[in-house]
């Protein structure tokens, strides 16, 4: 079965400076990989997505992740913060194999943008 | 406007009282799905269909039912609703699987006293 691991479950940056979210995952095969966001008292918003094409993804907002399957991870970073990059950040792993097809999302991290 | 609902966006209710929650999209999406958001643990899913009239278990389906008879709906249904299904409830829609973007409804929060 697939997992994800969000490293860290709090990140505090100075706006301004560079944004770093790590996220690992375990899968059997070639995985898709999501990051989302969810903004206070919002929905969830697709930031970026890994689909086997390029490993290095741009997202919206500034927001890029690489994939690195020899380290199965899938950081995502941002080289500026800024205030509104406050929000909490999932990452997400499809599970489409062996019969089942299901997404699974990690414990998020929450972001804290300081001024 | 391409979107998710949900209703209703904010419920109270007591232990064992039959409840509904209703989701709808108007993209045409084959794949639906509910998730459970609970405070240090993510999102996790509790059921997903891939059409009319084929679901299945996520990872945390015990004590919900759903069903799907129309393409643009997914009811999550709470049979006997108890104090530990109390948490913020997400439908969300996607083309397919694997590759596809889910689009989010936005959310209900309920609570079982």
């Amino acid at each position: 079965a697939q997992s994800v691991t969000q490293l860290d479950s709090h990140v505090s940056v100075s706006e301004g400076t560079p944004v770093l979210l790590r996220c690992n995952y375990s899968s059997s095969y070639s995985p898709s990989l999501f990051w989302y966001v969810q903004h206070p008292n919002k929905g969830l918003q697709l930031l970026l997505k890994y689909t086997s094409a390029a490993t290095l993804v741009k997202g919206i907002n500034g927001f890029e992740a690489e994939f690195k399957k020899s380290e199965t991870s899938f950081h995502l970073t941002k080289p500026s913060a800024h205030m509104s990059d406050a929000a909490e950040y999932f990452c997400v792993v499809s599970d489409s194999g062996g019969g089942t097809y299901k997404y699974i999302f990690g414990t998020g991290t929450r972001l804290k943008v300081l001024a | 406007e391409a979107q998710v609902t949900q209703n209703p966006r904010y419920l109270i209710t007591v232990t064992g009282k039959k409840l509904t929650v209703t989701c709808s999209q108007n993209m045409n999406h084959e794949y639906m799905s509910w998730y459970r958001q609970d405070p240090g643990l993510g999102l996790r899913q509790i059921y997903y269909s891939m059409n009319v009239e084929v679901t299945d278990k996520g990872d945390v389906p015990e004590g919900y039912k759903v069903s799907r008879k129309e393409k643009r709906n997914f009811p999550l249904i709470l049979e006997s609703p108890s104090p530990n299904q109390t948490s913020l409830y997400f439908c969300a829609s996607s083309l397919w699987i694997r590759d596809y973007e889910q689009y989010f409804g936005p959310g209900t929060r309920l609570t079982v006293t």
